[in-house]
């Protein structure tokens, strides 16, 4: 089982749309997970940092399930704009940081 | 603020040629990473760097090696470049332990 998995996408959502991702991950003892946004294979960019049961920020919602061990992001009212990559992140050891292999979302008008 | 420095941003091996790829951050922090993206593909963990005199093996260190060079600058070495290490590298350095990765802009290797 990889360390951190995600659903593959590519989501191809209309604008206005509600759309969900999801993460597992394996290291049960892992405190801090994060979402990444990355665009055309430039550097990722932060997008949200999940250390409790979730975090809000805007549109955009991510949730913690520790018991299940996955990680989710809600995007809410979805814009051309977030056409992206998002990738998760979550410890893999001490202070490693093991990415999923990102979900592609599209959104269209 | 210049945060994550990685040069260079562009570079052409032949097959067995070595090089090096620097990077540098100037936020004080304690972890540097290396990873590499295939396309398609997520960021794969090279090596890390939990701190200063440290070094670890991440999920793909074959072919690589690193040095933490102080705790700013954290390099990683071609030896013999293979066609299969055609990859954009990607550095990145964190401060306290849980907290977030900063990027570098990547260095996009070709190697014929």
């Amino acid at each position: 089982r990889k360390e951190v998995e995600q659903d593959p996408g590519p989501f191809n959502v209309p604008e206005g749309a509600t759309v969900a991702f999801n993460c597992t991950y394996s290291n049960s003892a892992s405190q801090s997970f994060f979402w990444y946004r990355q665009d055309c294979r430039k550097e990722p960019k932060l997008l949200m940092s999940v250390y409790s049961s979730g975090n809000e920020d805007g549109r955009f919602t991510a949730q913690l399930n520790r018991a299940s061990q996955y990680i989710s992001l809600l995007i809410r009212d979805s814009k051309l704009s977030d056409s992206a990559t998002y990738l998760c992140v979550a410890p893999g050891g001490y202070n490693k940081l093991i990415f999923g292999a990102g979900t592609r979302l599209a959104v269209h008008p | 603020n210049a945060g994550v420095t990685q040069t260079p941003k562009f570079q052409v091996l032949k097959t067995g040629q070595s090089m090096t790829l620097q990077c540098a951050q100037d936020m004080n922090h304690n972890s540097m990473y290396w990873y590499r993206q295939d396309p398609g593909m997520g960021l794969r963990l090279i090596y890390y760097s939990a701190s200063e005199g440290t070094t670890d093996k991440g999920e793909v260190p074959n072919g690589y090696n690193v040095s933490r060079l102080n705790k700013r600058e954290f390099s990683l070495r071609l030896e013999s470049a293979a066609p299969s290490q055609t990859s954009v590298y990607f550095c990145a350095s964190t401060g306290a332990i849980g907290s977030p990765l900063h990027f570098g802009n990547g260095t996009r290797l070709t190697v014929t």
